[in-house]
């Protein structure tokens, strides 16, 4: 039972290059989402997607791009690099928006921009 | 807005310490409460939920009380392991959206 993949786990880029940050589920949730934590700072809502061609902007999206052309997956693309991207991101799914679902996360991808 | 806050760690305790995180919380309506744990090089799991008010969530030995007349999720354990030792968070959801809004976590270290 894989429940959300993300992958690399970990990654070093340059400032200015730019990466996709993929994430996939197998529980067929329609809903979807990114956040970053950035150490002491909890997670914070970069995209979120509620249905495949279906997405919108959370609360920290700038230099951050997502598309959702399935229902698995839901990738995050960096364009142009720069440190203040530099922090550990994880992708999440829920079954329904609906409040009182649970949220499963993937691993993590943590990410350092030099 | 909606907020959430818990209290500041880390925290260090001895194996079979009371263990008390406090979370209280900022929102309009009803919102559903979490607790969830991050466990070194992992990514975030469900401990606990409440979804209202005199609700009390638990699992593995933790419990948390949803008060509503004082804004609170805290987070209990009776006799800390040092397999506990993690990364907690408190949070809450009342978008129809279902993003969660997350405190900064409390760091957990459990001495043997």
């Amino acid at each position: 039972n894989a429940g959300v993949t993300q992958t690399p786990k970990f990654r070093i880029l340059k400032i200015g290059q730019s990466m996709t940050l993929q994430c996939t589920q197998d529980m067929n949730h329609n809903y979807m989402y990114w956040y970053r934590q950035d150490p002491g700072m909890g997670l914070k809502l970069i995209y979120y997607s509620v249905g495949a061609g279906i997405t919108d902007k959370g609360e920290v999206p700038n230099g951050y791009n997502v598309s959702r052309s399935t229902t698995e997956d839901f990738p995050l693309r960096l364009e142009l690099a720069a440190p203040s991207q530099t922090s550990v991101y994880f992708c999440a799914s829920t079954p329904q928006g609906e409040g009182r679902a649970e949220a499963f996360f993937g691993q993590g991808t943590r990410l350092t921009v030099v | 807005g909606n907020s959430v806050t818990q209290m500041e760690g880390p925290v260090t305790l001895s194996e079979e310490a009371f263990l008390t995180i406090n979370c209280t919380y900022t929102a309009t309506g009803y919102p559903s409460l979490f607790w969830y744990v991050q466990y070194p090089g992992e990514g975030l799991q469900l401990l606990l939920k409440a979804t209202k008010a005199d609700d009390k969530g638990s699992n593995k030995g933790f419990e948390a009380t949803y008060r509503k007349e004082t804004t609170s999720f805290h987070l209990e354990k009776g006799s800390v392991q040092v397999s506990d030792s993690a990364v907690y968070f408190c949070a809450l959801n009342r978008g129809s959206q279902g993003n969660l809004i997350f405190g900064k976590g409390t760091k957990l270290s459990v001495k043997p």
